[in-house]
């Protein structure tokens, strides 16, 4: 069983269009995140909720919106996708407190024309 | 706040050859620190972890790294290099005692090994 699952794993969409991307995590872990990671293998943190409560939330444009409808699911949307959108975008989650080993997602390349 | 450095974004050894990839970190108490692998078009993974006691510690696939105090620093080794281990690593530091969670990751290290 995958532990941290997205879909889709490929997304080639054009600017201006609006496009979501699900995980779902069947490790029973209470903190989510959403991570971007760019061309030249940056990975920074966009988002992370906590028992379906936003706890982190880094300077990130607001037409990029999560959502958990419950613990093991966190959505990402975006609205009007731009060029600069274009990058890896991975989940994560982990047990919150003191132990913070995060197990990530597979990615989903996002492509904006 | 904390950071974290990751010395040298490419390093390339021969088959074989002892991997040294470099990890300082920078925080107002020693933190909990990670090393991450990725493959290529796949997510990361944990190699290993310090949390607390033994400051050597050993992870997957023959890795092991040593906390140092003194010099803020994780640096990752592995004394035989082997093709499938061309890949990318990640330092991480997470601040202790937080139930955010939030880990501040190094810019990666490419290591490539060479036949």
């Amino acid at each position: 069983d995958t532990a941290v699952s997205q879909t889709p794993k490929y997304l080639v969409t054009q600017m201006g269009n609006d496009k979501s991307i699900k995980c779902e995590q069947n490790l029973g872990h209470d903190t989510m995140y959403w991570y971007k990671q760019d061309s030249k293998k940056f990975l920074k943190i966009m988002f992370s909720y906590n028992n379906k409560e936003l706890i982190i939330n880094e300077t990130v444009p607001n037409r990029f919106s999560p959502k958990s409808p419950d613990k093991a699911h966190l959505n990402l949307h975006i609205n009007s996708l731009e060029l600069g959108d274009s990058a890896v975008y991975f989940c994560a989650s982990s047990q919150g407190g003191t132990n913070n080993e995060q197990y990530f997602g597979p990615g989903t390349r996002l492509t904006v024309t | 706040a904390q950071s974290v450095t990751q010395l040298g974004s490419h390093v390339s050894v021969s088959e074989g050859a002892l991997v040294l990839l470099r990890c300082n970190y920078s925080s107002s108490v020693p933190p909990y620190l990670f090393w991450y692998v990725q493959y290529p078009n796949q997510g990361l993974q944990l190699l290993l972890k310090y949390t607390t006691g033994a400051t050597l510690v050993k992870g997957i696939n023959g890795f092991e790294a040593e906390f140092k105090k003194s010099e803020t620093s994780f640096h990752l080794t592995k004394p035989s290099a082997h093709m499938s281990d061309a890949a990318e690593y990640f330092c991480a530091v997470t601040r202790r005692n937080t139930n955010a969670g939030k880990s501040t990751f190094g810019d990666g290290t490419t290591l490539t090994v060479k036949p």
